[in-house]
């Protein structure tokens, strides 16, 4: 099966600076690769996700970059703000099979 | 984000009883799914369904069971429940076309055994 990797575990920024969130994954058939994001005691829901056609996503602060031959992408947030700051998932999906893998989370804090 | 539901959301049980978590989900959605979540391990599937009466093993099955008669809902069993079984337990749901992947989650249940 998949194994998703992420790093860090846990970043701390201050506000206004970016913070940039890694994983790579295993299987070369994955083509479908979302960010979540998981406040405090809350469901994760669904942040940005790129599909393998495309190198590069941008929403607003935060964009997503996939680089299909390394088997890594990466989730970038620019002028972070202190409503960032909460746990992060990647995650790892064939669409077509629709299971999610997802990596170890990265617990993300901004400080003021 | 009332599409899909979780019960209970709180549950203390003791070591060796049976417990079931309910999922039910709105969306006529094909897949779903059940994680548990734990420190340091992020979301582990445990068992996921593909449709109605098909369902497969995740990364970590041993002691779970799940049925699923209809689309709406995926019912997860703890057959004889353990410690290690300490965790929340998220449902999710998602379509089965390239345009409807994202997962939706539950709420969670935090479930104790004792």
């Amino acid at each position: 099966g998949e194994n998703v990797e992420q790093h860090p575990s846990t970043l701390s920024v201050q506000e206004g600076d970016s913070a940039v969130i890694k994983c790579t994954y295993s299987d070369s058939a994955s083509n479908y690769f979302p960010w979540y994001k998981q406040e405090l005691g809350k469901r994760p829901q669904l942040i940005i996700d790129i599909r393998s056609n495309v190198g590069e996503k941008k929403d607003q602060r935060i964009a997503v970059t996939l680089n299909k031959t390394a088997k890594h992408f990466s989730l970038h947030i620019t002028e972070t703000q202190p409503e960032d700051s909460a746990v992060y998932f990647c995650a790892a999906s064939k669409y077509n099979f629709n299971k999610f893998y997802f990596g170890s989370g990265t617990k993300l804090n901004v400080k003021p | 984000d009332a599409g899909i539901t979780q019960s209970p959301r709180y549950k203390i049980t003791e070591t060796g009883r049976q417990v079931t978590l309910m999922c039910h989900q709105t969306w006529s959605h094909s897949y779903m799914f059940w994680y548990r979540q734990d420190l340091g391990h992020g979301l582990r599937l445990i068992y996921y369904s593909a449709a109605a009466d098909i369902t497969d093993k995740g990364e970590v099955p041993d002691g779970y069971v799940v049925s699923r008669s209809k689309t709406e809902n995926f019912p997860l069993t703890l057959e004889s429940a353990t410690r290690s079984q300490t965790s929340v337990y998220f449902c999710a749901s998602s379509g089965n076309t390239p345009l409807n992947t994202e997962a939706f989650f539950g709420q969670g249940t935090r479930l104790t055994v004792v």
